[in-house]
């Protein structure tokens, strides 16, 4: 099994600045997933982190207004930039472990 | 690439009524398929998942669903909808090689009516 920790579980953010999100998981993993769930919609993929080469970011999303880190096979941080209102989502960092996916707890971000 | 279709944004039952929801994929090699379910403020729960064996999935909370593959199909079904069942419902879709992401539908809302 693998058992994610992300935090901030929750954040209240300024138009301008920027939110860096972690996401711990308690064994090594290959890739680790980053999703977006705006209000009332479904999940959306951000971006494929893989250590040690740069995120594979899906369409629609940018390294420079979501930049990733992977410095290790159990840590990941997302960052959201130069935020706006319509950044205000749920962000969750995921893994795929031997066939079984787990989720994080998510960060609820709300941009004012 | 793979995709999830998931038919009725809103589906509204009677208590003790048979839940369906319904989900089609497309996918170009032979699939994993999920159904999360999300209650009001809370994350996502596995409710079950297919991955190549039986066809005929059973879940937590009374819930299961069959893969048709020459329907492309993985509908989720109760036989009798509780009103702790109102949630939003998700359908996914990976492929089987492990450390790929999910693709999810775009969700149905659930309402059980007393």
């Amino acid at each position: 099994s693998a058992v994610i920790s992300q935090k901030p579980s929750r954040d209240i953010c300024q138009r301008g600045t920027s939110l860096t999100i972690q996401c711990q998981v308690d064994s090594q993993v290959t890739m680790m997933f980053w999703y977006r769930q705006q209000p009332g919609q479904s999940l959306t993929l951000i971006a494929t982190a893989n250590q040690g080469s740069e995120a594979t970011y899906e369409s629609g999303f940018v390294i420079d207004k979501f930049p990733i880190s992977r410095p290790n096979l159990t840590f990941s941080t997302l960052t959201v930039s130069n935020m706006s209102p319509e950044d205000s989502s749920i962000y969750l960092c995921s893994v795929d472990k031997f066939g079984q996916v787990y989720f994080g707890a998510g960060t609820r971000l709300s941009v004012l | 690439a793979q995709s999830v279709t998931q038919l009725g944004s809103h589906v509204s039952v009677s208590e003790g009524a048979l839940v369906l929801l319904r989900c089609n994929y497309s996918s170009s090699v032979p699939p994993y398929l999920f159904w999360y379910v999300q209650y009001p403020n809370q994350g996502l729960q596995l409710l079950l998942k297919y991955t190549s064996a039986a066809t005929l999935v059973k879940g937590i909370n009374g819930f299961e669903a069959e893969f048709k593959k020459s329907e492309t199909s993985f509908h989720l079904t109760k036989p009798s909808a509780h009103m702790s069942d109102a949630a939003e419902y998700f359908c996914a879709v990976s492929d089987n090689s492990g450390n790929t992401p999910l693709v999810f539908g775009k969700g149905t809302r659930l309402s059980v009516i007393a």
